[in-house]
């Protein structure tokens, strides 16, 4: 099984809305990603999970929020959006050190 | 500077032709390159990974990296319709920490 698999799909919300994207994973994976997409872009890194534990967080706003609940799992909480954050958001896992990140088709996230 | 550069195209090219995907890059901290394909709507799929100058093959793909001139390179021989995509080059650096950085992505077009 080397699926990274994402729900939900699409998402609408308000500016005033609190929601939250899921990201699940079964090949043992102990790294663990979100990147966020906008259209004819490539992804661009948000935050990195190690051993559940947060490596990386590249500037984001804190109104997005990671969580890594254990190995497998991985979520991102979002809260007062702005419409320009109206984009795909991918989740992807790797082994630990090793580069081939396998990628969930995302949620595509419209901010209304 | 962009840490990895690629052009957006889009390259249009009949069915049956070599295709040739290039990309600089400007960080020597990266010690892996990859080669995504990326439909629409979709998240991006691994194609290859290298770890080291000189080339890699995989069925119709070849990749390639010249560490001295920062240079990489996907092939693709006998190309089909269903090798349209988008396809992203991306470097990986593990120096204590795990980034992906993504080039812009080359657009394909394959016409039967």
């Amino acid at each position: 099984d080397t699926e990274v698999t994402q729900t939900p799909k699409h998402l609408v919300m308000g500016m005033t809305n609190k929601k939250s994207l899921k990201c699940e994973q079964h090949m043992g994976h102990r790294a663990m990603y979100w990147y966020k997409q906008k259209a004819k872009k490539p992804p661009e890194l948000m935050f990195v999970y190690s051993y559940e534990k947060l490596s990386i967080n590249e500037s984001v706003p804190s109104r997005f929020s990671p969580e890594c609940p254990n190995s497998s799992l991985l979520n991102l909480h979002l809260h007062a959006l702005q419409p320009e954050d109206s984009a795909l958001y991918l989740c992807a896992s790797s082994q630990d050190r090793v580069p081939n990140a396998y990628f969930g088709s995302g949620t595509r996230l419209t901010v209304v | 500077q962009k840490e990895v550069e690629q052009d957006p195209g889009p390259l249009s090219v009949p069915e049956g032709a070599i295709v040739s995907l290039n990309c600089t890059y400007s960080n020597s901290a990266f010690q892996y390159f990859m080669w995504y394909r990326q439909y629409s709507r979709k998240g991006p799929e691994l194609l290859m990974y290298t770890y080291s100058s000189g080339n890699k093959e995989d069925g119709r793909f070849t990749a390639q990296v010249d560490k001295s001139s920062k240079y990489i390179s996907l092939f693709i021989r006998d190309s089909q319709p269903s090798d349209s995509a988008t396809y992203l080059c991306a470097g990986f650096m593990n120096t204590g920490f795990q980034k992906l950085v993504f080039g812009t992505g080359t657009r394909l077009l394959v016409s039967p």
